[in-house]
């Protein structure tokens, strides 16, 4: 049981360049999200998808693109990467609870994104 | 807006030691509290809080919710050098019919020998 999976886990970037980083659960969630970590700031929503074909924004969706077509995948594109984007970001998945999903996030190993 | 703060935001405590780490929060539908722990990597689960007054353990470590207070402490007894890391709060709330988590920046802790 791999859980959830990203690639890649290290990226360089040139500004203006564009990527998508990969997201990959198999516990059959239907709750996948994307977050940001910088120093100071803590974790921050950027896109979440409560099911295959249904994504919405979160604290910080400038500069990113979602789209959920599998319950399986998840990616999250940078259309034009800008040196603020430079940051840890983490994919999580969780599952339903009470018919809604869950708060008990299970996150990915995380992706470390330079910008220069 | 939704809002968790942790303090400390920085604890360095000796081997043996007892911590109790703090979050208070401000949300608007809660539905849960939960404390994550970050090492190197991924956050990972620790607890999840609903009611009040209702103590979670597992092992060395034990949180309670005030839902009165709008807080959690999350306590660890006789701490190790692997106690170390970023501890995580986070709330749960309904926002538009779907689950949205708000968290807080983290406590690190360093346990020294």
């Amino acid at each position: 049981n791999a859980g959830v999976t990203q690639t890649p886990k290290f990226q360089v970037l040139k500004t203006g360049q564009s990527m998508t980083l990969q997201c990959a659960q198999d516990m059959n969630h239907e709750y996948m999200s994307w977050y940001r970590q910088d120093p100071g700031m803590g974790l921050r929503l950027i896109h979440y998808s409560v099911g295959a074909g249904i994504t919405d924004q979160g604290e910080v969706p400038n500069g990113y693109n979602v789209s959920r077509s599998t319950t399986e995948d998840f990616p999250l594109r940078l259309l034009s990467a800008a040196p603020s984007q430079t940051s840890v970001y983490f994919c999580a998945s969780s599952w339903d609870r009470e018919g809604m999903n869950t708060g008990e996030l299970f996150f990915g190993e995380g992706s470390r994104l330079t910008v220069l | 807006e939704d809002k968790v703060v942790q303090s400390p935001l920085s604890l360095v405590v000796h081997e043996g030691d007892t911590v109790t780490l703090n979050c208070s929060y401000e949300v608007t539908n809660f539905r849960s509290l939960l404390w994550y722990k970050q090492e190197k990597k991924a956050p990972t689960f620790l607890f999840m809080l609903t009611s009040s007054g209702i103590e979670k353990k597992s092992g060395r470590l034990s949180s309670i919710l005030d839902k009165k207070e709008l807080s959690s402490i999350l306590n660890i007894t006789a701490t190790q050098t692997g106690d170390s890391a970023i501890y995580l709060c986070a709330v749960e709330a309904l926002e538009g019919g779907y689950q949205k988590v708000t968290f807080g920046i983290g406590t690190k802790l360093q346990v020294i020998p």
